[in-house]
């Protein structure tokens, strides 16, 4: 079976500040995992996903997020955070993409 | 192609009534996924189609929900015997099967807001 946790319900961070949020997955196979933002009252985005292959990942508006098998970990980077990211964040896992488990999400706030 | 369409994108009812949320997928995508989500958690899976196919339904909340997709297509969601605790976000969304760099990767449509009252 597969399932998501991320780390942090809340997260806030200053304009320019690294921002990190944290998932990690389990899965009984080989994973399929992808980042989606969330902005309110909107449905979801996909922000990057890891499928095979290089284990960093590059996805839009400056993310990226590293695969790490031995920590079972799908961490999601931006070097220097945007007014325009804060919101909503949600990992996801997929076994062969036939259903997609989604973490509990992580709210995203910059200071200005 | 727009992407995945839903609508309405608001729908207020009084408890008791029956209501249906329409979702037309990505054109060439054969999956389609409904999801509920509630303020504040992740999507919640709920049941999903490959083409005309419902393949998980297990998830579906009560059997006062049901969805269907008739010609592969498009899909819709129903709920009978509203009540307040269906007052929720249901999104769809599509993918396609198989390998290629868009393969197996959901998408999702703006979703449908749902308030019992």
């Amino acid at each position: 079976a597969q399932s998501v946790t991320q780390l942090g319900s809340h997260v806030s961070v200053s304009e320019g500040a690294l921002v990190l949020l944290r998932c990690n997955y389990s899965s009984s196979v080989p994973p399929y995992l992808f980042w989606y933002v969330q902005y309110p009252n909107q449905g979801l985005q996909l922000l990057l996903k890891y499928t095979t292959g290089a284990t960093l990942v590059k996805g839009i508006n400056g993310f990226e997020a590293e695969f790490k098998k031995s920590e079972t970990s799908f961490h999601l980077t931006k070097p220097s955070a945007h007014m325009s990211d804060a919101a909503e964040y949600f990992c996801a896992v997929s076994d062969t993409g036939n259903q997609f488990y989604f973490g509990t999400g992580t709210s995203l706030t910059v200071i200005p | 192609d727009t992407g995945v369409s839903q609508n309405p994108r608001h729908k207020i009812t009084k408890r008791g009534q029956n209501v249906t949320f329409r979702c037309d997928p990505i054109s060439e995508h054969n999956r389609l996924y409904w999801y509920r989500q509630t303020l504040g958690q992740g999507p919640e899976f709920l049941t999903y189609f490959q083409n005309e196919a419902q393949l998980e339904k297990s998830r579906l909340l009560s059997d006062r929900f049901s969805a269907e997709r008739p010609k592969g297509s498009f899909s819709t969601l129903e709920i009978q015997r509203t009540e307040q605790g269906d007052s929720a976000m249901y999104l769809c969304a599509s993918s396609q099967s198989g390998q290629g760099i868009d393969g197996n990767t959901i998408y999702f449509g703006e979703g449908s807001w749902l308030t019992v009252v």
